[in-house]
């Protein structure tokens, strides 16, 4: 069954550092979206891509934060400078191109800790 | 803004008996999606069972289904004959059926954290 990818599962980095998440969503979907999870607490949208371009994003997806679709496969987060409180889980997820029966299908994660 | 409220922050069942996991949410649309996902310790986000809401019957997926009541904006989760294998953090999630490509994202709720005991 195909599934969504993310690399690497942890990153460790130094604040002020630039951090560049990966993911390959499920081939075929068109829709892909970021999410992140700061420990103990709900799941939080980011941002969603659409036919190359941010369709929406939160208050949280501030000039820090970028996303990109470099190639067919690829969907990356970077985050330039990174911040204490950007420490979080960061999951990716895509959905498919039927608007009216789409579910979004999350990847494992990758855990961002920034010292 | 659509808001998702899961007032149970902890549950407790034993092996092999029934849970309800309950959740609310609040919205003006008429026609949207709700979600059950799971996430266990590895902290992966597991769909569990979704529901449509122009659709009246409960959603069912094997030991899980919902009681979907749309006046009350009700949205619970049973998981029967519970297994080890069921611990795990429970969200809800609400996602609009509006098209033009946006409002497609998930507002979650806080999650319900079931532990199964044997």
């Amino acid at each position: 069954e195909p599934e969504v990818t993310q690399t690497p599962s942890h990153q460790v980095t130094q604040m002020g550092q630039e951090v560049i998440l990966r993911c390959v969503p499920i081939s075929n979907h068109l829709y892909f979206y970021w999410y992140r999870q700061i420990l103990g607490q709900k799941v939080e949208f980011l941002v969603s891509f659409y036919n190359n371009e941010i369709s929406e994003k939160s208050e949280i997806f501030d000039d820090q934060f970028s996303v990109e679709r470099p190639d067919g496969s690829n969907f990356t987060l970077k985050i330039r400078s990174t911040k204490l409180e950007d420490s979080a889980m960061y999951f990716c997820a895509s959905s498919g191109w039927r608007e009216r029966s789409d579910t979004q299908y999350f990847g494992p994660g990758t855990r961002l800790t920034v010292l | 803004a659509q808001t998702v409220t899961q007032s149970q922050p902890e549950m407790s069942v034993q092996e092999a008996e029934t849970v309800t996991l309950s959740c609310t949410y609040d919205t003006s649309e008429s026609d949207y999606y709700l979600f059950w996902y799971k996430q266990p310790p590895s902290r992966q986000m597991i769909l569990v069972i979704r529901q449509e809401a122009y659709k009246q019957q409960n959603a069912t997926e094997n030991r899980f289904s919902v009681n979907f009541q749309k006046a009350a904006k009700s949205f619970s989760l049973k998981i029967s004959d519970s297994q080890l294998g069921d611990a795990a953090m429970y969200f809800c999630a609400y996602r609009s059926a509006s098209s033009g490509g946006s409002n497609y994202k998930l507002t979650f709720g806080k999650g319900t954290l079931l532990t199964v005991n044997p």
